[in-house]
């Protein structure tokens, strides 16, 4: 079965420190990924996404992710982290031959001290 | 700024009693989604449709229910309430099944 995992649960970073989150899957086939972010009290919304082609995408606030195929990863990262960068992170993928449907890892959740 | 809407955003409420809740999407999204979350746990789909009067079962088993009589609405019910039914309920849609997933803010149902 299909299935997605965070290697952290939680991460507490300084301001300007840099980020890098780690997300693996386990599917053969080919995927569409994604990296969901939940502010405090605020909605899931879509960080960044990859389709096919290049294989690092670039993402809202500065965040950027890399797909490794052979690796089955797409790790997310940021050159240097804002306060405002405190909040819950989804990495989550759909196989094409999963009619749409979406598998989340846990989340890691990412405290930026001021 | 959401254009999925979730309703009640917060529930507490007494074992037994049937619960509805509601979710509406203004953005003509055929595909629909409902997702579990407990507390520092990862999203498991329990219902999806893609479309009018489709429903499927999602990957986690659920007691709940859903029906999808309009594109905009996806409620999801529960008969009767049970503790085990603590959780948050997100509800999400996309206009197809490879775009992204708009999310709801979610219902916290707390079950006494």
């Amino acid at each position: 079965a299909q299935s997605v995992s965070q290697h952290n649960h939680h991460v507490i970073l300084s301001e300007a420190a840099s980020l890098e989150l780690g997300c693996n899957y386990s599917y053969g086939g080919t995927v569409n990924l994604f990296w969901y972010v939940q502010y405090p009290g605020q909605h899931l919304q879509l960080l960044l996404k990859y389709f096919s082609g290049d294989p690092l995408v670039k993402g809202i606030k500065g965040f950027e992710a890399e797909f490794i195929k052979s690796k089955f990863s797409f790790n997310l990262r940021k050159p240097s982290v804002q306060w405002s960068d405190t909040a819950e992170y989804f990495c989550a993928v759909n196989a094409y031959d999963q009619g749409g449907k979406l598998i989340f890892g846990q989340g890691t959740e990412l405290s930026v001290k001021p | 700024e959401a254009d999925i809407y979730q309703t009640p955003r917060y529930l507490v409420i007494g074992t037994g009693k049937k619960i509805t809740l509601e979710c509406s999407q203004t953005m003509g999204h055929d595909k629909m989604y409902w997702y579990q979350q407990d507390p520092g746990m990862e999203l498991h789909l329990i219902h999806y449709s893609y479309g009018v009067n489709s429903t499927e079962k999602g990957d986690l088993s659920s007691e709940s229910t859903v029906s999808r009589i309009r594109t905009e609405h996806f409620p999801l019910t529960l008969e009767s309430a049970r503790p085990s039914h603590t959780s948050q309920y997100l509800c999400a849609s996309s206009p197809s099944t490879d775009q992204p997933q708009h999310f709801g803010d979610g219902t916290r149902l707390s079950i006494l």
